[in-house]
């Protein structure tokens, strides 16, 4: 079965600095995609960053990038130059090939920005 | 914007007593999720809805039962609440596929307190 594992339930990053977070996955299958999702405090959940198991390249949105290793299973976060509104709770998703339903979530790392 | 709307933010009630979630998504999207939210356990799946009249159950959906009468509307409900279902409960909602990359939109919770 496919998990996802987030091993740092919380960290804590200074305003401007650079923070990554880990998580890894265990699957079988070859083709899937991997997703950051961010819980701000009391706000909805939002989509962070995707990346698909066929591309090679890491997927990258603005300051949010992430080191897609795939033999080794792991898709860390980098968040560069930290800024208070990324405080949140971030959720790493694996999401299973041809299968609108299989979702799998990590646990979820707080994130706290320290100013 | 994309938008999905969960009826109730905070809901208070008893032992016993039969309680209604409801979602609303104004996207067109084919699929529809209950999660549920509690801490250290990350978002776990209670129903999938992938059309209107259809649902699968997830990873715990003991003590849940959903209803789709409507492509836009998709409830949760609790037959008889109790104690450990004191929880927050996620609503999300997607396309079918990969071709719109994925992704789950997701309402603000209903936050759930069973006495």
């Amino acid at each position: 079965a496919q998990t996802v594992t987030q091993s740092q339930p919380e960290m804590s990053v200074q305003e401007a600095e650079t923070v990554t977070l880990s998580c890894t996955y265990d699957t079988s299958e070859s083709d899937y995609y991997l997703f950051w999702y961010k819980q701000p405090p009391s706000r909805q959940m939002i989509l962070v960053i995707r990346q698909e198991a066929y591309k090679q390249q890491n997927a990258t949105e603005n300051r949010f990038s992430v080191n897609f290793q795939k033999a080794a299973k792991s898709f860390s976060l980098k968040i560069s130059d930290s800024q208070l509104g990324d405080a949140a709770m971030y959720f790493c998703a694996y999401r299973a090939p041809n299968r609108d339903d299989k979702i799998i979530f990590g646990k979820g790392t707080r994130l706290h920005i320290l100013p | 914007d994309v938008k999905v709307t969960q009826s109730s933010r905070y809901l208070v009630k008893r032992t016993g007593e039969k309680v209604f979630l409801e979602c609303v998504q104004d996207m067109d999207h084919e699929n529809m999720f209950w999660y549920r939210q509690d801490p250290g356990l990350g978002l776990r799946l209670i129903y999938f809805s992938y059309d209107v009249k259809m649902k699968e159950k997830g990873d715990i959906p003991e003590g849940y039962s959903v209803s789709r009468e409507k492509k836009e509307r998709f409830s949760l409900i609790l037959e008889s609440a109790s104690t450990n279902q004191t929880s927050m409960y996620l609503c999300a909602s997607s396309l079918t596929g990969m071709n719109h990359g994925g992704e789950l939109f997701f309402g603000e919770g209903s936050r759930l307190t069973v006495l």
